[in-house]
């Protein structure tokens, strides 16, 4: 058990849709990620949080948004869902210092239809 | 960002001494080189994290040479349960662009 929690484990919509994914980091953690696999893609980094504030965004599309709350949690959205977005969604989290190893979630399975 | 090459794929049989190894040219002084384990459907794991010579735990293996610019992860008599896709990473800070990793198979 890593310490991470996401929630759901599992998560089936429609396309045009909209939904929330809900991370929970380890705690005392400051630093929360977000990545998406998919088949094709590997492990692609979405977006970092430190402490409330966006600190790196990678490959995150603009129908999607995060945003990481005071009490650390972290919720990533994914809106006008497309079947393309069928994927894996890990988060992952750290105290945020350089080189520190990361902590990663069971991850979300989303399944647009 | 320091870029990593490492090997699609690798098969090995139980029992054999494993070693993979990433390229990583560009790499910056002040980064350290990473690697993480992923079983399907799980997030990566942490195995081992080193700077420069060896670096040896309970699971794995780091071997570093001195110019840095690549990195072998030696895994010791594997075990069917060791297949699985092991990333390399030298990125210092935040990103930690996982890539597309290496899938290793175990066979009996």
């Amino acid at each position: 058990d890593s310490g991470v929690t996401q929630t759901p484990k599992h998560l089936i919509t429609a396309t045009g849709q909209r939904v929330t994914l809900r991370c929970s980091p380890r705690s005392g953690d400051l630093s929360v990620y977000w990545y998406q696999q998919s088949l094709d893609q590997g492990l692609q980094f979405l977006i970092q949080y430190y402490n409330g504030e966006e600190r790196a965004k990678g490959n995150i599309l603009e129908r999607f948004s995060a945003q990481q709350f005071p009490d650390l949690h972290s919720e990533l959205n994914l809106s006008s869902l497309e079947l393309g977005d069928s994927a894996l969604y890990f988060c992952a989290s750290s105290a945020g210092e350089p080189n520190e190893k990361l902590f990663f979630g069971s991850g979300t399975q989303l399944s647009v239809l | 960002l320091a870029k990593t090459t490492q090997p699609i794929s690798m098969d090995s049989y139980e029992g054999q001494e494993v070693n993979i190894t990433c390229s990583h040219n560009n790499i910056a002084t002040n980064d350290y080189i990473t690697w993480y384990q992923q079983f399907p459907s799980q997030g990566p794991r942490f195995i081992i994290q080193g700077y420069k010579t060896k670096v040896t735990n309970e699971v794995a293996s780091l071997f570093i040479p001195a110019d840095r610019k690549s990195s072998t992860l030696s895994l010791p008599r594997v075990s069917l349960s060791d297949t699985a896709v092991y990333y390399c990473l030298v990125e210092g800070y935040s990103t930690l662009t996982f890539g597309k990793g290496t899938m290793l198979l175990v066979s009996p």
